[in-house]
């Protein structure tokens, strides 16, 4: 089954412990992206993919780090996590040549 | 910077309606427009993607619309149903198609 998948699903940590939350898709998607989704303020672009070793930042980068070492992989990294990071994050990906994203089940982050 | 805003927050109504919800964006310059579903606690399902070329897009009982020049989009949803009940959500991909810019969303609530 084509899909985009997350780990985890829910995370609770205290502040400052490094955390990864991993990405991976099965569909072999050049375009990968991150994005978190936060009352009020809708989802918003952290990171995204052109391709393997190719990334770029999105609207809200601060606080956060990506890789893109392979092709179906596109981990997420909070270096010292804050509690302004608690949010809902999704991952999603999606060919070069079309615009049709496809989201994954999303990481509910909480930080303490 | 492209602002996507979505009017209304929230719409109820009753079952066998037809009904139309609003996207408008601030940038023309707006490559195409994707509208997705999200369920409570779920990622994204993408539901129509309307490229740049396009001015509408159909998929069964939902028609979605694209007007570039007015800063405008619109998805019909045609005889409502109990379970179209979810947020319903329109973003724009920029020019250069690596950035992808969310409204807020409309919460719909299809009653029996």
């Amino acid at each position: 089954e084509a899909q985009v998948t997350q780990n985890p699903r829910y995370l609770i940590t205290v502040t400052g412990k490094k955390l990864t939350v991993t990405c991976s898709q099965n569909m072999n998607h050049e375009y990968m992206s991150w994005y978190r989704q936060d009352p009020g303020l809708g989802l918003r672009q952290i990171y995204y993919s052109m391709n393997v070793e190719v990334t770029d930042k999105g609207d809200v980068p601060e606080g956060y780090k990506v890789s893109r070492k392979e092709k179906r992989n596109f981990p997420l990294i909070l270096e010292s996590p804050s509690p302004n990071q608690t949010s809902l994050y999704f991952c999603a990906s999606r060919f070069s040549g079309s615009y049709e994203q496809y989201f994954g089940p999303g990481t509910r982050l909480t930080v303490t | 910077k492209q602002e996507v805003t979505q009017i209304p927050a929230a719409l109820s109504v009753p079952e066998g309606e037809n009904l139309v919800l609003n996207c408008s964006f601030t940038d023309s310059a707006i490559y195409n427009l994707q509208w997705f579903r999200q369920d409570p606690g779920k990622g994204l399902t993408s539901l129509l993607l309307i490229q740049s070329s396009q001015r509408e897009q159909t998929s069964g009982r939902l028609n979605a619309s694209l007007d570039k020049s007015s800063g405008r989009s619109t998805l019909y949803i045609a005889a409502s149903q109990p379970g179209d009940s979810a947020t319903y959500l329109c973003a724009g991909t920029n020019n250069a198609g690596n950035m992808l810019t969310f409204g807020g969303g409309t919460r719909l609530m299809v009653k029996p």
